[in-house]
């Protein structure tokens, strides 16, 4: 089927307003990562899910952002009163488990104006 | 906290030669994964290594986990112009989170016709 999917593919906000990102994980994984990756770098670790439980918050840079997977499938990243050093590239992967290879997604630019 | 370290940070060849990246974790691994992206792509899973000293070869690709299990390496042979992109080394965070994977910078592999 599918592979996993990312919307929107860029988002440009304002500093200051609330953003939400979605993924859509392939059928039947169970594992859902969100990452943030910056130009030139690796992806850097947000947060994952095994079905619809976080399994891991550590990688959120601060209380601004946040992420759900409430029915164990789409999951939501949000980020409330954006700021210019939020600009990235979100990417989210999903896993049949947490020991498997990760798919990604094509990510979303977010630019915070 | 755990460090994942790759050298070099840039390698550019000329079609034909070998290339290899090497990937220095700061604390023993239970396993370690290989991802390449392409420029404009996103991360393209490649394999998994799991046991110490395990080698594993896809065509042209060598793949290996340190005895110790704290490095690993990635050598192509004969390089293609298809080879282009980085490639990231990635281990989990550990402390049972196996879903926080830490990746490496990369190695961006340039390849000259």
């Amino acid at each position: 089927g599918a592979g996993v999917s990312q919307s929107p593919r860029y988002k440009v906000t304002k500093r200051g307003q609330d953003v939400a990102l979605r993924c859509d994980p392939i059928s039947g994984h169970v594992s859902l990562y969100w990452y943030r990756q910056a130009l030139g770098q690796g992806p850097e670790f947000l947060t994952y899910f095994n079905y619809e439980a976080q399994q891991d918050k550590s990688g959120l840079p601060n209380d601004r952002f946040s992420a759900e997977r409430p029915e164990g499938s789409i999951s939501t990243l949000t980020i409330q009163r954006t700021e210019q050093r939020d600009s990235a590239m979100y990417r989210c992967a999903s896993s049949l488990g947490s020991y498997n290879e990760q798919f990604f997604g094509p990510g979303t630019r977010l630019t915070v104006l | 906290g755990q460090q994942v370290m790759q050298i070099p940070q840039y390698q550019h060849v000329q079609e034909g030669e070998d290339f290899t990246t090497y990937c220095n974790s700061s604390t023993t691994l239970s396993n370690i994964q290989w991802y390449k992206q392409r420029p404009g792509g996103h991360p393209v899973f490649l394999i998994q290594l799991v046991k110490s000293g395990e080698v594993k070869k896809q065509k042209r690709l060598t793949f290996q986990f340190g005895e110790a299990k704290k490095n690993s390496s990635l050598h192509i042979t004969a390089t293609q112009t298809t080879d282009v992109g980085t490639y990231f080394c990635a281990g989990p965070q550990g402390g049972g989170s196996q879903g926080n994977l830490i990746f490496g910078k990369g190695t961006k592999l340039s390849v000259k016709p």
